[in-house]
């Protein structure tokens, strides 16, 4: 029934860790997004794929790795996490990637790295 | 200068109220912008879109653009207590590359007093 879903909701680990977090849409969209949204709230484009191919990939650490094995679904993988990488994780999708795409986000996974 | 800014608030009005946000862009060549609302714990949503110069109107919320003065508003009418969230503006940018991608602003947490 829901349109963006993602898992976990929370996850909390070790330094040093590494982990996933697993996303699909059911909305029947080309395109998904991972955004990261730290304490203050600001939310930022991580990566960015289209019909599986990665369209956009942000200055991020290349311990982050995304992957898409169907346009339905994205798959963000965290190696090694740090401190800073703590912070609520969005995934998203739109219709495409035109200029006036709307987007549907996921309800987020909390991430803390202790 | 960052690419959206937004007053952080709190905005607090007194319920039955006009709430006014308020949002800078510095892309010119942007052209679609959104607002989203984000209640505490939950993920954004989209509630207003506006692509062209002048206001737009959806209910009790008014988008208002001026891209000469690269400016986008959102106006609540008759606040409600229930309307207490963070709104997000959100702007698509190009950013001098090949794919569009939507950036946020850091959001203003609108405080509604019964």
């Amino acid at each position: 029934d829901t349109a963006v879903s993602q898992t976990p909701k929370y996850l909390v680990t070790q330094m040093g860790n590494d982990k996933s977090i697993k996303c699909e849409q059911n909305l029947g969209h080309d395109t998904m997004y991972w955004y990261k949204q730290d304490s203050k709230k600001f939310l930022k484009i991580m990566f960015s794929y289209n019909n599986k191919e990665l369209i956009i990939n942000e200055t991020v650490p290349n311990r982050f790795s995304p992957k898409s094995p169907d346009k339905a679904h994205l798959n963000l993988h965290i190696n090694s996490l740090e401190l800073g990488d703590s912070a609520v994780y969005f995934c998203a999708s739109s219709l495409g990637t035109g200029n006036n795409e709307k987007l549907f986000f996921g309800s987020g996974t909390q991430l803390s790295v202790l | 200068q960052k690419e959206v800014e937004q007053n952080s608030g709190p905005l607090s009005v007194p319920e039955g109220a006009i709430a006014s946000l308020n949002c800078t862009y510095s892309d010119r060549g942007s052209q679609s912008f959104f607002w989203y609302r984000q209640y505490s714990g939950k993920s954004p949503e989209l509630i207003m879109f506006i692509y062209s110069n002048g206001d737009k109107e959806d209910g009790r919320f008014t988008a208002q653009l001026n891209k000469a003065s690269q400016y986008v508003s959102l106006l609540i009418r008759d606040s409600q207590p229930s309307d207490s969230a963070t709104y997000l503006c959100a702007v698509n940018s190009w950013g001098g590359g090949a794919t569009n991608k939507l950036i946020f602003g850091t959001g203003t947490l609108l405080a509604v007093q019964p």
